[in-house]
């Protein structure tokens, strides 16, 4: 089983939707948690850290299920311009020697 | 401020052949790491090094070795290239020793090995 799953999509939505991406992982212990944005032939950057008590930053919106071990993005009021991968990333620990990332889910917002 | 730069951007390798990867680092941080990504397996970590004079492995570490030349320097070395090694390969840098800080990527090396 993989670390971190991902549905790799492709979403396509129109301008203007809300869309919610999901991401598994099966360490029960992991400490950390991100999301990071991935466009095409670029680096990955940190979109945004997900903390236990969920975090919203502008229209991004980030949740931590520890239970059912997930965490969830959620994008209101899609612009073109959200267009890109979306990683998931997990970290066993603090000081852990390792960093999981998905595979990304791709995301397309068609005018 | 150049953030993470890496060097070449994109490198044609026989099988065989070595090759080093360069990476370096303005921002005056502690933890330099190498991943590699592809196709359908999202980014894997190599090596990294938490300060400068350590380095360990990560989870695809055969066929690859480090040197923390300096606090902003983190070469990878391809000792004998193999078509596996086929990928996109990304430095990154943080600064903290830890993993729960955000983590800066350079713009990444296209590797090919025929």
């Amino acid at each position: 089983r993989k670390e971190v799953e991902q549905d790799p999509g492709p979403f396509n939505v129109p301008e203007g939707a809300t869309v919610a991406f999901n991401c598994t992982y099966s360490n029960s212990a992991s400490q950390s948690f991100f999301w990071y944005r991935q466009d095409c032939r670029k680096e990955p950057k940190l979109l945004m850290s997900v903390y236990s008590s969920g975090n919203e930053d502008g229209r991004f919106t980030a949740q931590l299920n520890r239970a059912s071990q997930y965490i969830s993005l959620l994008i209101r009021d899609s612009k073109l311009s959200d267009s890109a991968t979306y990683l998931c990333v997990v970290t066993p620990g603090v000081r852990a020697n390792n960093l999981f990332f998905g595979t990304g889910t791709r995301l397309t917002v068609i005018p | 401020n150049a953030g993470v730069t890496q060097t070449p951007k994109f490198q044609v390798l026989k099988t065989g052949q070595s090759m080093t990867l360069q990476c370096a680092q303005d921002m005056n941080h502690n933890s330099m790491y190498w991943y590699r990504q592809d196709p359908g397996m999202g980014l894997r970590l190599i090596y990294y090094s938490a300060s400068e004079g350590t380095t360990d492995k990560g989870e695809v570490p055969n066929g690859y070795n480090v040197s923390r030349l300096n606090k902003r320097e983190f070469s990878l070395r391809l000792e004998s290239a193999a078509p596996s090694q086929t990928s996109v390969y990304f430095c990154a840098s943080s600064g903290s020793s830890g993993f729960s800080y955000e983590q800066y990527f350079g713009p990444g090396t296209r590797l090919t090995v025929t």
